[in-house]
């Protein structure tokens, strides 16, 4: 089955940035797209078609994409962004697939 | 306000048959896909299941299929998903969600299924 694979963790100071990738077969066809989700609660979508920012996310949320990776990247880190990320699209047969998640971990 | 609120989850035991039910409010529920995924505690997402606007098309994962079925009722604004033969790996948050253009926009706040004896 299709898998998108994203590291495990990503520690940052604040103010710092944070980069987060997501590798997988099918996303040089395929949108992506990441998900914060904070404990107890449920997902926020941050960024839609690979790059996309829904209104409300802040400007320092960005997406980028090269080839089979795509990239979450938080700009000037705060303390609130500590969260799990989660990269999402689908695969050839139109079924849905999330990543691994990272755990973003503000120092 | 779009709104997605969950319910039928609890416990029930291997073997069994549980049906979860989501309320759709604030948007028109009959012209947007829904989607069912799931969170085992202290794990990642997974993506359960989608079903399309009207009904007529559906799709699942492959941990799921021929077990779990979706539906929707329009005129009820309703999105249900009937879990039958449920394993102890199916103990999980489950959540629906909205989908817009491929992303999945707005998410209840889920609903706890233990599968246990």
């Amino acid at each position: 089955s299709y898998e998108l694979t994203q590291p495990p963790s990503v520690s940052v100071s604040p103010g710092q940035t944070a980069r987060i990738t997501c590798s997988g077969d099918a996303l040089p066809k395929q949108y992506a797209y990441w998900y914060q989700q904070k404990p107890g609660q449920a997902p926020v979508l941050v960024i839609y078609k690979d790059s996309e920012r829904p209104s409300g996310i802040p400007e320092r949320f960005s997406g980028s994409s090269s080839g089979t990776t795509v990239t979450l990247t938080i700009s000037g880190v705060q303390a609130e962004d500590e969260a799990d990320y989660y990269c999402q699209s689908a695969d050839s047969s139109g079924s849905y697939v999330f990543g691994t998640g990272t755990k973003v971990t503000v120092l | 306000e779009v709104q997605l609120v969950e319910s039928g989850g609890g416990l029930v035991q291997p073997g069994g048959s549980l049906r979860l039910s989501c309320a759709a409010s604030g948007f028109t529920f009959s012209s947007y896909w829904m989607h069912w995924v799931r969170q085992a505690p202290g794990k990642g997402l997974v993506w359960v299941s989608r079903i399309n606007s009207d009904g007529s098309s559906t799709s699942y994962a492959d941990s799921v299929k021929g077990r779990f079925t979706i539906s929707r009722d329009n005129a009820k604004n309703t999105l249900y998903l009937q879990m039958n033969s449920l394993r102890a790996e199916d103990t999980a948050v489950y959540y629906c969600a909205r989908d817009e253009e491929g992303s999945l926009s707005y998410w209840g706040q889920g609903t706890l299924v233990t599968v246990s004896s």
